[in-house]
């Protein structure tokens, strides 16, 4: 059983740009959770995929989105970086939205560092 | 901002002690869970505990449960190195999302 895989590992932006992260899900799940992090802080939750549509969304601008594949494998795309968007981002699997246990599945994460 | 608030912010003890910390939310909960996170890694779930159940054991942790004063407390027993990282509590609300507080660094000195 492959788990939740997040790639790059690190990265470094200037201000302004535009970044994408990317994530697959565990064999056999089929929703993605993006979450932040910053430093000293608990994770935010971002938005959620399940079955490639957006499946609930946390308080994060629109130039926050996502898209989700066949392989239920999914994307992070942030435009127009910002200083604060500095931070550890990472991606969950779980089986399915909402499930009884809801225990989700971390990846190790992105560490985005905006310049 | 965040649904959990863990107490103490961070905790230092010696290997072999038990370890206490706790988690206070504000919202009715489906269920709550505890994570590990090394080193601004990944997440590692701990454990589960649903809304009606009051105490749950996995290996040296245990989790209370108190719904009616919306708080948590993980114990782990017997500290090793190893669980030397930060803990934090995540609350669902029988939504799409976990809320997660700012979490517990703990670290057990040799």
């Amino acid at each position: 059983e492959t788990g939740v895989t997040q790639s790059p590992t690190h990265l470094i932006k200037t201000r302004g740009q535009q970044v994408t992260l990317r994530c697959s899900s565990q064999s056999g799940h089929n929703t993605v959770s993006w979450y932040q992090q910053a430093l000293g802080q608990g994770p935010q939750f971002i938005f959620q995929y399940y079955r490639e549509e957006e499946n609930g969304r946390g308080n994060f601008p629109p130039r926050f989105s996502g898209l989700q594949f066949p392989n239920y494998s999914s994307e992070l795309n942030v435009n127009a970086l910002e200083l604060d968007d500095s931070a550890l981002y990472l991606c969950a699997s779980s089986p399915a939205p909402g499930s009884l246990n809801n225990e989700q599945f971390f990846g190790p994460g992105t560490r985005l560092t905006v310049l | 901002s965040q649904q959990g608030e863990e107490d103490p912010q961070a905790l230092s003890i010696q290997e072999g002690e038990n370890a206490t910390m706790n988690c206070s939310y504000k919202t009715s909960i489906n269920n709550l869970q505890w994570y590990r996170q090394n080193s601004g890694r990944g997440l590692v779930h701990l454990i589960l505990i649903r809304s009606n159940e009051r105490e749950k054991h996995s290996g040296r942790l245990r989790v209370t449960l108190d719904t009616s004063k919306k708080s948590s407390s993980l114990l782990i027993t017997a500290s090793r190195a190893a669980d030397t990282a930060s803990y934090f509590c995540a609350t669902d609300a029988k939504d799409y999302k976990l809320s997660f507080g700012a979490g517990t660094t703990v670290t057990v000195r040799a």
